[in-house]
């Protein structure tokens, strides 16, 4: 299947500071990706979406100004957390759609555990 | 109504036992639909995709009721291997995909 890369897969940081994280498509081109996040024995609740080259769709109750989404190429989406707070710890997962096809799976990135402390 | 449910269980089951997992979705527009497994602290990975004509992976079989909004999951001789997570994911359309809470199997010796 496809690759998609997500770094970094873990990050501790600091109350306060930003964390980047970042999500590539490897072997294909991704028009749209998609950001989630899972809290312990809970399931992955969607974000936002991002479409290369336009701004990103927020979901419901999720801060566009807290978690910034830049989609600048075909390949590569960040997600950047801002002055991070410890309920933001969690795990954040992309996925990308393939250009073509309109049903087809996501793929997903391994993953980014990030803990604030 | 959540958009994706399933009964998270946990399902513990001996090894060589058949165990089923259903899911129920809300949105009657979606368009394709998937059973991704998750292991702890990993990414979710495909599974199987299932069809409304029911398919079948080894000892895995999906099913689809379009009328009904279901979904299933059936795993025959149950592995060790088998223990995870298992989430019925729905794709809304443009790879929208909306997850369960996931269904947890442990499979004992």
């Amino acid at each position: 299947g496809a690759v998609v890369s997500q770094h970094p897969s873990r990050v501790i940081c600091k109350s306060g500071t930003s964390v980047k994280i970042e999500c590539r498509s490897l072997d294909f081109q991704a028009t749209t990706m998609f950001w989630y996040r899972q809290f312990p024995k809970q399931s992955l609740m969607l974000m936002a979406t991002s479409n290369e080259g336009s701004k990103a769709t927020y979901e419901q109750g999720v801060e566009k100004d807290k978690f910034l989404i830049n989609h600048a190429s075909l390949t590569l989406s960040t997600l950047t957390v801002t002055s991070a707070h410890p309920e933001d710890s969690s795990f954040y997962i992309c996925s990308a759609r393939a250009l073509s096809g309109m049903n087809t799976e996501a793929f997903f990135g391994q993953g980014t555990r990030l803990t604030v402390v | 109504r959540k958009e994706v449910e399933q009964d998270p269980g946990p399902f513990n089951v001996p090894e060589g036992a058949t165990v089923a997992f259903n899911c129920t979705y809300s949105n009657s527009a979606s368009q394709s639909f998937f059973w991704y497994r998750q292991d702890c602290r990993k990414e979710p990975k495909l599974l199987m995709s299932v069809y409304s004509s029911g398919n079948e992976d080894g000892r895995f079989t999906a099913q689809l009721n379009r009328a009904s909004q279901y979904i299933s999951l059936l795993i025959r001789d149950s592995k060790l291997s088998d223990s995870a997570t298992y989430l019925c994911v729905v794709n809304k359309g443009r790879g929208d995909m909306r997850f369960g809470a996931g269904t947890r199997l442990t499979v004992k010796p």
